[in-house]
């Protein structure tokens, strides 16, 4: 049974620093990895996926690897602001048929002004 | 947020009562799932559905059953609600080239 691990739980950093998110996952059959945002009573916003072919992904301050064969994948965030604070999560889902999309738990991000 | 919708937001019912959640969808994505979200589990998948009439089970299905007579449409019915179905309920549609999931923003389902 595929699990996923997000460490650490939670993060406080000050404004301006580059950080690393971290995802690991047990089974390296994966289709894809997508990493979600969501603010506090809200829902998930997609941030990236990364399919099981590709080595990381970008979309502006975001870069996302994928390292398949270790089951780790890594979220960068560039230069962070106080609008990134929110729980980060990932999700995998498998590359047999119909299987669900799998979640960590998320790591709780503070970026202080 | 691909056109999800969810309703209701907020529901605070009592222990035994049916309740049903509705997630509706504007862009005809074949594929539908429903989620609860708890401190300590993360988000985990109730069912989910891809097609008309077409659902299966996910993780935590007991309790819970769904349908969808139409492709906006995947309701999540819980027959007799317990305190223990307390949560935060998602809907999410996927696209399916890439399966790239997108979340409605979520009901806060209480039952005292």
């Amino acid at each position: 049974k595929q699990e996923v691990t997000q460490i650490p739980a939670a993060l406080s950093v000050p404004e301006g620093e580059n950080l690393v998110l971290n995802c690991s996952f047990t089974d390296s059959a994966i289709y894809n990895l997508q990493w979600f945002r969501q603010d506090p009573g809200k829902g998930l916003t997609s941030l990236l996926l990364i399919q099981s072919s590709q080595r990381e992904q970008t979309s502006g301050r975001l870069n996302a690897s994928l390292d398949k064969s270790s089951g780790r994948s890594t979220l960068y965030i560039a230069a962070s602001q106080p609008g990134d604070s929110a729980t980060y999560l990932c999700a995998v889902l498998g590359n047999s048929g119909n299987t669900p999309l799998v979640f960590g738990k998320g790591t709780r991000l503070s970026v202080i002004a | 947020d691909a056109g999800i919708t969810q309703s209701p937001r907020h529901k605070v019912t009592e222990t035994g009562t049916p309740v049903t959640l509705r997630c509706h969808q504007t862009e005809n994505h074949r594929y539908m799932y429903w989620y609860r979200q708890d401190p300590g589990h993360g988000l985990r998948l109730i069912h989910y559905s891809y097609g008309v009439k077409d659902t299966d089970k996910g993780e935590v299905s007991d309790g819970y059953s769904v349908s969808r007579s139409k492709t906006e449409d995947f309701l999540l019915t819980l027959e007799s609600a317990t305190s223990s179905q307390t949560s935060v309920y998602f809907c999410a549609i996927s696209l399916e080239y890439t399966d790239t999931q997108y979340f409605g923003p979520g009901t806060r389902l209480t039952v005292l």
